[in-house]
């Protein structure tokens, strides 16, 4: 799925480190999501963006910080992780309304 | 609540078909949807339904949908080990905005 890329594909940092992670989509969408994905847990929804405001803020600890600067970029700034932070984060997006999500290919985070 | 729920695993032999199923809980979902995740990619969007639907077929994909039981299911035949990954189910559900539920994924193995 090229239409959604994120960066990097792969994190480790320790828990004292600030990173942010990247999206950006090339389908011409108007709302744009953080998933997390742990293992052997459902898929997890963490921020909605539609038209660039936050319309979801599904109970995320404020260690996670979203950035929505326009339609097709999406940030996920992290600070003083967990280790339980650890997991793939992925970031999705999808025309308002019933329209179908698409999904880039992920980050994995690990915590030390 | 809303909930999405899959059996967690699936073995087939090749050229077999596959029958990977669902339940879901909200009945005024508009679309639900299928999702394929190979290791270490993101979600791949494979097919959809509209819930005045009650069947969709797309290759050797089909797609069967029980409102009244709130069941969906997807068949892949003729199965081919590409096909080996893990199977996501989800459901819209009502928010204002396309808030997805997804099921825990259903992991399906083809051999030889």
């Amino acid at each position: 799925e090229t239409g959604v890329t994120q960066t990097p594909r792969h994190l480790v940092m320790g828990m004292t480190n600030k990173k942010s992670l990247k999206c950006e989509q090339h389908l011409g969408h108007n709302a744009m999501y953080w998933y997390k994905q742990s293992a052997k847990k459902p898929l997890e929804l963490m921020f909605v963006y539609s038209l660039e405001e936050r319309v979801e803020n599904n109970s995320v600890p404020s260690r996670f910080s979203p950035e929505c600067p326009n339609s097709s970029h999406l940030f996920l700034h992290l600070h003083t992780l967990q280790p339980e932070d650890s997991a793939l984060y992925l970031c999705a997006s999808s025309q308002q309304g019933n329209q179908p999500q698409h999904f880039g290919d992920g980050t994995r985070l690990s915590i030390l | 609540g809303e909930d999405v729920e899959q059996s967690l695993f699936l073995s087939v032999r090749e050229g077999d078909s596959s029958v990977i199923n669902c339940t879901y809980t909200d009945s005024s979902s508009t679309y639900l949807y299928w999702y394929k995740q190979e290791p270490g990619a993101g979600l791949q969007l494979l097919t959809y339904i509209f819930s005045n639907m009650d069947m969709k077929q797309d290759q050797r994909l089909t797609v069967l949908l029980n409102k009244k039981d709130k069941h969906l299911s997807l068949r892949i035949a003729d199965t081919q080990t590409g096909d080996s990954a893990i199977y996501f189910c989800a459901e819209t559900v009502s928010g204002g905005y396309n808030k997805l539920i997804f099921g825990a994924g259903t992991r399906l193995a083809v051999h030889p």
